[in-house]
């Protein structure tokens, strides 16, 4: 099946810097991609939508100016924490679905642990 | 409130038990619906689809009743295997995926 990555697959920083999170379609072209974030013990929460040579697409409540996301491929998106603190301590996840896919089955990378000092 | 709800658990079961989750969504307009096991810090993998005429896969069935907004997953005969967190899936605008809170299920030997 289609498979997805991240990286890096965890990461510690200092408050107030920023990290870059990747995430990979390795065997096909994603359009679309999305991104989630799952505090311990809660589900995924999605965060936006990330659009191939377009802005993405924030949910409500995400700051857009916090949280950058650049899809400047069909096989990458990258989410860019910035100015990171304590509670941005997370599980990101990205996921994606092939073209043509919209509405089936959609396909996770194994996560990126973020932990802010 | 929330577009996908799940009773957390957890689901305390012995092994060869019948046991079954339910999901309810809020949003009559979602198009579909999905049942995901995600395992302790590991990434959500897909358990089965779920249409309104019922998807059985082995031991798992799944339903939709979309008169009732609630869907459902029925696993038999448990298996230690089996423990995971279950998170169910609602589709909307066809491409965003809203996720319950997970339901935890335990098998015990």
């Amino acid at each position: 099946g289609a498979v997805v990555s991240q990286h890096p697959s965890w990461v510690i920083c200092k408050s107030g810097t920023s990290v870059k999170i990747e995430c990979r379609s390795l065997d096909f072209q994603a359009t679309t991609m999305f991104w989630y974030r799952q505090f311990p013990k809660q589900s995924l929460m999605l965060m936006a939508t990330s659009n191939e040579g377009s802005k993405a697409t924030y949910e409500q409540g995400v700051e857009k100016d916090k949280f950058l996301i650049n899809h400047a491929s069909l096989t990458l998106s990258t989410l860019t924490v910035t100015s990171a603190h304590p509670e941005d301590s997370s599980f990101y996840i990205c996921s994606a679905y092939p073209p043509g896919g919209a509405g089936s089955e959609q396909y996770f990378g194994p996560g990126t642990r973020l932990t802010v000092t | 409130r929330k577009e996908v709800e799940q009773d957390p658990g957890p689901f305390n079961v012995p092994e060869g038990a019948t046991v079954a989750f339910n999901c309810t969504y809020s949003n009559s307009a979602s198009q579909s619906f999905f049942w995901y096991r995600q395992d302790c810090r590991k990434e959500p993998k897909l358990l089965m689809s779920v249409y309104s005429s019922g998807n059985e896969d082995g031991r798992f069935t799944a339903q939709l009743n979309r008169a009732s907004q609630y869907i459902s997953l029925l696993i038999r005969d448990s298996k230690l295997s089996d423990s995971a967190t279950y998170l169910c899936v609602g589709v909307y605008n066809f491409n965003k995926f809203y996720f319950g809170s997970g339901t935890k299920l335990n098998v015990k030997p």
